[in-house]
């Protein structure tokens, strides 16, 4: 399978703690992105990378996120003392910089705080 | 502040049926208009998209009505089959990521 794969699939974590997603995208793919859905909404954009630059973030994206992929291939995304109301779908996508706006996603990690 | 307005909500169609959504946008430097489907547990999957150069794009029982006047746009699904069940998404961009609608869910029943 060369898609977008995401992992873990699903995450139950307790308020406070910290976690980490981890995105593997379309291997000949150079932009990589990130997107939250909450339930009965559509995805809503976090932060994509162009190689290894994080070209632009949302202003969703809290000081308790932060996103790498340092060398272009893989990205993470971690989120720090965790609250409820980051219960959600993150998703992650690729695609090929000529062809930015096609993307192709993964099938997310589904993220419950407890 | 919505950037897509998507509608209906939700949808129900007989089989053999067209299945209609809408979609409306405000930002004319949007130039990209995509549709994804959504199956409950996967990430979205692009469907078809159109760019505002062609007012109509057609794939197989799928078509892309784009009205540039009115910042509109619109996928019919021509004889809607149940497998056609799942959620779909109009998106938008113009040199920029993605902006989604919220989604209607359709349900195409026997």
């Amino acid at each position: 399978d060369t898609g977008v794969s995401q992992d873990p699939r699903h995450k139950i974590t307790k308020r406070g703690q910290n976690v980490t997603f981890r995105c593997d995208p379309i291997s000949e793919h150079n932009r990589l992105y990130w997107y939250r859905q909450t339930l009965g909404q559509g995805p809503e954009f976090l932060t994509y990378f162009q190689n290894e630059a994080q070209l632009e973030k949302s202003r969703l994206l809290s000081d308790r996120f932060s996103a790498e992929r340092p060398k272009g291939s893989f990205s993470t995304l971690e989120i720090q003392r965790t609250e409820q109301g980051d219960s959600a779908m993150y998703l992650c996508a690729s695609s090929l910089a000529r062809q930015g706006e096609k993307l192709f996603f993964g099938s997310g990690t589904q993220l419950s705080v407890l | 502040q919505q950037q897509v307005k998507q509608s209906p909500q939700s949808l129900i169609v007989q089989k053999g049926g067209i299945s209609i959504i809408n979609c409306a946008y405000e930002n004319t430097a949007f130039d990209y208009f995509p549709w994804y489907q959504q199956f409950p547990g996967k990430g979205p999957a692009l469907l078809i998209a159109i760019r505002p150069d062609v007012s109509e794009k057609k794939e197989g029982r799928f078509t892309i009505s784009f009205n540039k006047s009115a910042k509109q746009f619109s996928l019919h699904i021509m004889d809607s089959q149940p497998g056609d069940s799942a959620t779909y998404f109009c998106a938008a961009s113009g040199n920029t990521p993605l902006v989604f609608g919220k989604g209607t869910r359709l349900s195409v029943i026997a």
